[in-house]
């Protein structure tokens, strides 16, 4: 059974800090995304990493992909209250098609305070 | 574009009725999943249909099932309801090509709370 471990499970800043979420598995993906739901709807996609030690820039957010395709980090730069919701990673099997089915990680709560 | 559509976003039930969720995906995307999200178990995954075919399937019991239909839009249907099948259901999209990858394009949800 393949596992993702999100941490911290809580974070709670102030708007103008760095912030750091970690997803660590023993077990190889072959995908790993990133998610960002806010209370009352839908998870929303905000990046997709498909090669180890790739590294994606979505404005404030840098994502990573481990070398070994096993962890991905979400750097936040300056947070803002905007930033606040679910964080979520979620992975593709090594070696197989998803057929729409992604593990998820529990999630990390991310609350920006102004 | 529009997004992913589920309806009803709310419903209250009792213990031992049935309920059935619709989703319509977002046009051309004919791969439709369905999850169950809890704050305790998180987002697990139900089941996902291409073609009017399950492909896959989760670890659920057999009171949760689903269906498509010929134009993508697809139902899941829970029988004889318990306390623990209270939660958020989530159906989500994917467009063509990405089995791979595994893009998910999710809908707002429908929230079943069975009393």
């Amino acid at each position: 059974t393949q596992l993702l471990e999100q941490s911290p499970q809580f974070l709670s800043i102030q708007e103008g800090e760095n912030l750091t979420v970690y997803c660590n598995s023993s077990s190889v993906f072959s995908s790993l995304q990133w998610y960002r739901q806010e209370p009352g709807e839908g998870p929303v996609l905000l990046v997709t990493v498909v090669t180890g030690g790739e590294v994606k820039k979505l404005k404030r957010l840098t994502f990573q992909f481990g070398d070994a395709r096993k962890d991905s980090s979400l750097h936040i730069t300056a947070a803002q209250p905007g930033d606040t919701g679910l964080y979520l990673c979620a992975g593709v099997g090594a070696g197989g098609t998803s057929y729409g089915k992604l593990t998820f990680g529990q999630g990390t709560i991310l609350t920006v305070h102004p | 574009k529009a997004g992913v559509t589920q309806t009803p976003r709310y419903l209250i039930k009792t213990r031992g009725q049935q309920v059935t969720l619709s989703c319509s995906p977002i046009s051309g995307h004919r791969s439709v999943s369905w999850y169950q999200q809890t704050p305790g178990q998180g987002l697990q995954f139900l089941f996902e249909y291409f073609s009017e075919t399950q492909r896959n399937k989760g670890n659920f019991p057999g009171r949760f099932s689903g269906r498509q239909f010929s134009n993508s839009r697809s139902e899941m249907n829970v029988s004889t309801l318990e306390l623990g099948d209270s939660a958020l259901y989530l159906c989500a999209s994917s467009p063509p090509g990405t089995g791979n990858t595994g893009e998910l394009f999710f809908g707002e949800g429908s929230r079943l709370t069975v009393l």
